[in-house]
Order: C-alpha cells, then structure tokens, then sequence
C-alpha cells in the first residue's frame, strides 16, 4: 500500500511564499503529482516530477528527492484564488487502480 | 486540445430510483477513463476504471456499474440508489498508465 503524508492545513498571507512538504512510502514509485482543488471543484492537474530536483512552472514550483521520499509544492506570489487543497499524489507501476487522491493539505490565504 | 464533459452537474434523486451519469472525452483516442466519488471532506474513492471499450474494472462493491459502449463514453448506472450514494462524482481521463489524470467538472448527487 501507499503511505502519504502531508499537513492538513495550512495558512499563508498574500503575496508571500508557502511551502507544502510531502513524505510518502510506496513501492513500485514511478513519480509524483501535484493536484489542485478548490472546494466543490474537481481536481486539476499542477505538476509532475519524475526525476530528483525542482521543477518550476510560473508561480509553482515542485521538488522531488526519490531517495527521501520527499516532495515539495512552492507556491510564489501567493493569491487570495490560491486557497484550494493542494493533492500529493504517488504514481506506481503495477496498476491504474494504484493512484491514491487523498485529501491533502488545505491551504488558506489571508489578506 | 483534449477536453472532458461530464453531465448532469448537479442530480437530486429519491431513494430506490435508477441513475445514469455520463461522461465524454473529446481530442483523444482510445483513453483510460476513470469514474470516482468523493465523500465531503474526504478523499477520491476510485470505484471503476476502463482501458478499452467494453474493459470495466471495478475497484469497490457497490450498487453502481459502469459501462464503456464507445471510445470516449463511460456512464456510471444504478439500478436502485441508496442514501449512501450521495457524494460528488468525478470523471477523468488519461493517456496511459502514469500519466496526469484530467477531470471533468464532477456531478453533485444528492439522494432523498
């Protein structure tokens, strides 16, 4: 099975910079993914980093190290929209069935 | 560019009565398609997933099923709803094994 963990919730003020950390035990791991939710909406998809280090996309950047099992979402610039949960998602080898959306860390930006 | 429509957006339904949810890709051939619920507060629960028309695997016993009758259609059914199927139902699509799933706008299912 998988193991994740990530902080429940978090807070962060506007315009700052907010780090969501994740440490996930699996087998079989190919990468990792980074999803997106806002409360009431379905998921979308932000990131997915496959080999050890930071990738950076705008605002978003994600961080993988495969031999910590660790991962990182930094959010830049942060936005009032950017108050969603924000999804650590393990992809394994083996099966479809094998991705596990749990309910990740929800984030809440302040003025 | 690939897109996903999922429909009804929101359903209120009594207990006992049947359900039909349909969701389409479009811009892609031949996808993995997905169906999952999410419960408030909780995570996805992925219940069937389909690799090829007429491919249903299913992930939990339910009183839902779930059919692939082209490429790019997947329909989750039940016969008789229970109080228990309320929940926000997802469909998602994608190319292969490991790659990102994308998903449709969810439906909000309400039982009465």
């Amino acid at each position: 099975g998988q193991n994740i963990d990530q902080p429940t919730e978090m807070t962060a003020t506007e315009g700052a910079i907010v780090q969501i950390n994740c440490t996930y035990q699996t087998s079989g791991f190919n990468g990792l993914f980074w999803y997106q939710q806002h409360a009431g909406e379905a998921p979308t998809f932000l990131s997915y980093n496959v080999l050890d280090g930071l990738e950076e996309k705008g605002r978003f950047s994600s961080f993988l190290s495969r031999s910590k099992g660790y991962s990182y979402l930094l959010l830049k610039e942060l936005q009032m929209k950017d108050s969603a949960s924000y999804l650590c998602v393990p992809s394994v080898e083996g099966g479809y069935q094998k991705v596990t959306f749990g309910t990740g860390t929800k984030l809440q930006v302040i003025p | 560019s690939q897109t996903i429509h999922q429909w009804p957006a929101t359903l209120v339904q009594p207990v006992g009565s049947p359900l039909s949810l349909e969701c389409t890709v479009e811009g892609t051939s031949n996808p993995n398609l997905y169906w999952y619920r999410q419960a408030a507060g909780r995570g996805l629960q992925l219940l069937f997933y389909s690799v090829g028309i007429g491919q249903i695997s299913s992930e939990v016993p339910q009183n839902l099923s779930a059919s692939r009758p082209q490429d790019r259609q997947f329909i989750l059914s039940s016969k008789k709803l229970l109080l228990s199927d309320s929940g926000f139902y997802l469909c998602a699509w994608n190319r292969e094994e490991g790659q990102p799933q994308h998903f449709g706008d969810g439906t909000r299912l309400s039982i009465l």
